[in-house]
């Protein structure tokens, strides 16, 4: 089973500033099967990035991944008031089980 | 668009079943394109993946090892829905269950229910 570790677990910024999130893999993830998600409470997870590096239909430029093998990045480029949220990173594909990342939270400083 | 919508008990007691089911509009249960994923979330656990079910010319499942001896995920094609049912529940097993699509090249998770708290208790 892949572990994904994510880090940091909480990531203060304000509005305007750039934020970045890793998520680190136990082993290789096949064909970058990488996904990010944004949770906010009370709602499902929303898909934001597929393929490490595809933005999912309807998700801003501000939000782009990166990264393959073991180590992935999430950026989002200018904070918007509606970004501060949870994201998990999952790996998905063809070999189940298909792992969530513990999270990271970010939160208005 | 594709649209999933939950329902189920929200309190189930322990030893017994819980069972959740996540009905598809937009999509068929039966499509060679897809996956149909059950995905549940706790304060102590996290997101975890539990299992889905698939057809390619017969219905396949796969499940989480962790739930494998508990769970059963069934297609329902008269109603084009698929359901959970996992047994002998126990405290542990309280959390918001969620189906979601796999879809595309992988069959990333793009499309989710709104989540069924189901807890457990006596």
């Amino acid at each position: 089973e892949i572990v994904l570790t994510q880090s940091p677990g909480t990531l203060s910024l304000s509005p305007g500033e750039r934020a970045t999130l890793s998520c680190r893999a136990s082993q290789s993830v096949s064909s970058s099967y990488l996904a990010w998600f944004q949770q906010k409470p009370g709602q499902p997870p929303r898909l934001l990035i597929y393929g490490a590096s595809i933005r999912a239909t309807g998700i801003p430029d501000r939000f782009s991944g990166s990264g393959s093998g073991t180590d992935f990045t999430l950026t989002i480029s200018r904070l918007e008031p509606e970004d501060f949220a949870v994201y998990y990173c999952q790996q998905y594909g063809s070999s189940p089980p298909f792992t969530f990342g513990g999270g990271t939270k970010v939160e208005i400083k | 668009q594709v649209q999933l919508q939950q329902s189920g008990p929200g309190l189930v007691k322990p030893s017994q079943t819980l069972s959740v089911t996540c009905a598809i509009s937009g999509d068929s249960v039966s499509t060679n394109s897809a996956g149909w994923n059950w995905i549940r979330q706790s304060p102590s656990r996290g997101l975890e993946w539990l299992g889905r079910t698939y057809y390619r010319s017969k219905w396949y499942n796969d499940y989480a090892e962790f739930v494998k001896s508990r769970i059963t995920i069934n297609p329902d094609t008269s109603k084009n829905q698929f359901s959970l049912k996992l047994d002998s529940v126990t405290p542990e097993d309280t959390a918001v269950y969620y189906c979601a699509r796999g879809w595309g090249s992988g069959w990333y998770l793009g499309i989710w229910g709104r989540g069924t708290l189901v807890t457990v208790s006596s």
